[in-house]
């Protein structure tokens, strides 16, 4: 049973354009909701995380939208560069100390100049 | 302030032999975490330590184990490998965010 479910697998833009990539989650008790990005022969790092009580929150060109009664959230990316061009893992968790975050499959992104 | 080290960075090994991947982490944080990387399987949980002397089996633990050797070094263990563990291992640790380490590229012939 695959907890987290990302889509899509791939997905190609123009620079400049928004990418979205979006993640559904089934246990309810989930409550951190983070997206990481990766780099070829990098690990993951931490791109933006939000919790159920807000339904969006931005950092720079990266929002995170929240839908709490569909089970689903989503990354857009603004104004997309070359350099935004990654693998992107949505992720959730548990409220508690030592839960181990569940990854979705993962996006892998191509921005095109 | 190194963060998460892992090593080896790569390794082959020939089916049936052994092999411990290390990980150290030095922001004190009690959780640590490994994960294997496939293609178009994302990251998935192999085991994990909540706190010193605590392990967990995550969605693949099976042909590993692991041990807690203090509050900073978390291992893997495979005893004997096997061609479908061929993978990049990750090691991570938190406490809310987690911090991966660059990975173990691992090839099992």
């Amino acid at each position: 049973q695959q907890q987290v479910k990302q889509s899509p697998q791939s997905l190609i833009v123009q620079k400049g354009g928004i990418p979205i990539i979006n993640c559904a989650y089934e246990n309810t008790a989930f409550d951190y909701f983070p997206w990481y990005q990766q780099f070829p022969g990098k690990g993951p790092a931490l791109l933006i995380a939000i919790r159920p009580d807000v339904s969006e929150k931005k950092e720079g060109r990266f929002t995170i939208s929240f839908n709490k009664s569909a089970k689903q959230f989503s990354l857009h990316i603004m104004d997309s560069q070359p350099g935004d061009s990654a693998t992107y893992f949505c992720a959730a968790s548990h409220n508690q100390a030592g839960t181990a975050l569940i990854f979705g499959k993962g996006t892998t992104l191509s921005v095109s100049s | 302030n190194a963060g998460v080290t892992q090593t080896p960075k790569f390794q082959v090994l020939k089916t049936g032999q052994s092999m411990t991947l290390q990980c150290a982490q030095d922001m004190n944080h009690n959780s640590m975490y490994w994960y294997r990387q496939d293609p178009g399987m994302g990251l998935r949980l192999i085991y994990y330590s909540a706190s010193e002397g605590t392990t967990d089996k995550g969605e693949v633990p099976n042909g590993y184990n692991v041990s807690r050797l203090n509050k900073r070094e978390f291992s893997l263990r495979l005893e004997s490998a096997a061609p479908s563990q061929t993978s990049v291992y990750f090691c991570a640790s938190s406490e809310r965010i987690a911090y991966f380490g660059p990975g173990t590229r691992l090839t099992v012939t």
